[in-house]
């Protein structure tokens, strides 16, 4: 089945130890997203791609980095994570003209020691 | 600023019975307003798209309502059951790929 899928489901790192999360998606969609998601709260959208095209949100810290080095993968690199990043990280991915449509992940659950 | 509410309090109802939810939004006028589902520890899960020129959709059980001068979306699940147990996205699609989301509201369905 296609889907997207990230890897790790569960990862535990440590205060300022850089960290990279992966997503992978089988459906061809040119857009690929990261969300951050806190307990009880909104995804809140850190960045997206359309194809190759990086799109950051001001207001995502400079801490957050991602990479897209082909149409099926996408990583989310933190690079000195600090106690306030640990979160479920959503990756999902759509296609024009499907009302933006957005296919999630299962996610990744970070803990930042 | 643009926002989204989405009533924070749990809804709590019988089997069988119909849950409404309810989806404000200020400062936007989005093209689009989404459903989301999301169970526990998982990714929200696409349920129904309606469009700014649509009053009403219906999948199945669900219906949703979209009213741009109220500002405001309505989620029905008819003749709930507790597998529809889990928290409720509502999302925003205001031009572009970006989607804004709603923080959620919890459903619990009683047998």
């Amino acid at each position: 089945d296609a889907m997207v899928i990230q890897n790790p489901r569960y990862q535990v790192t440590q205060f300022g130890k850089p960290v990279t999360l992966s997503c992978s998606q089988t459906l061809n969609h040119n857009v690929m997203y990261w969300y951050q998601q806190k307990s009880s709260q909104a995804p809140k959208l850190l960045f997206h791609y359309y194809d190759k095209d990086f799109n950051n949100e001001a207001d995502t810290p400079d801490n957050f980095q991602s990479r897209r080095p082909n149409t099926s993968f996408c990583f989310l690199d933190i690079r000195s994570p600090g106690l306030g990043d640990a979160a479920m990280y959503l990756c999902a991915t759509n296609t024009p003209g499907r009302g933006n449509e957005q296919f999630f992940g299962p996610g990744t659950r970070l803990t930042v020691l | 600023s643009q926002k989204i509410e989405q009533n924070s309090e749990a809804l709590n109802i019988q089997e069988g019975k119909t849950a409404t939810l309810t989806c404000n939004y200020t400062n936007y006028s989005p093209a689009y307003l989404q459903w989301y589902r999301q169970d526990p520890g998982r990714g929200p899960v696409f349920l129904l798209l309606i469009r700014e020129n649509e009053k009403e959709k219906r999948k199945e059980r669900l219906k949703v309502t979209f009213d741009t001068t109220l500002k405001q979306s309505l989620f029905h699940i008819t003749a709930s059951q507790p597998a529809d147990s889990a928290t409720y996205l509502c999302a925003l699609v205001a031009g572009g790929f970006k989607t804004i989301f709603g923080a959620g509201t919890r459903l619990f369905v009683k047998a």
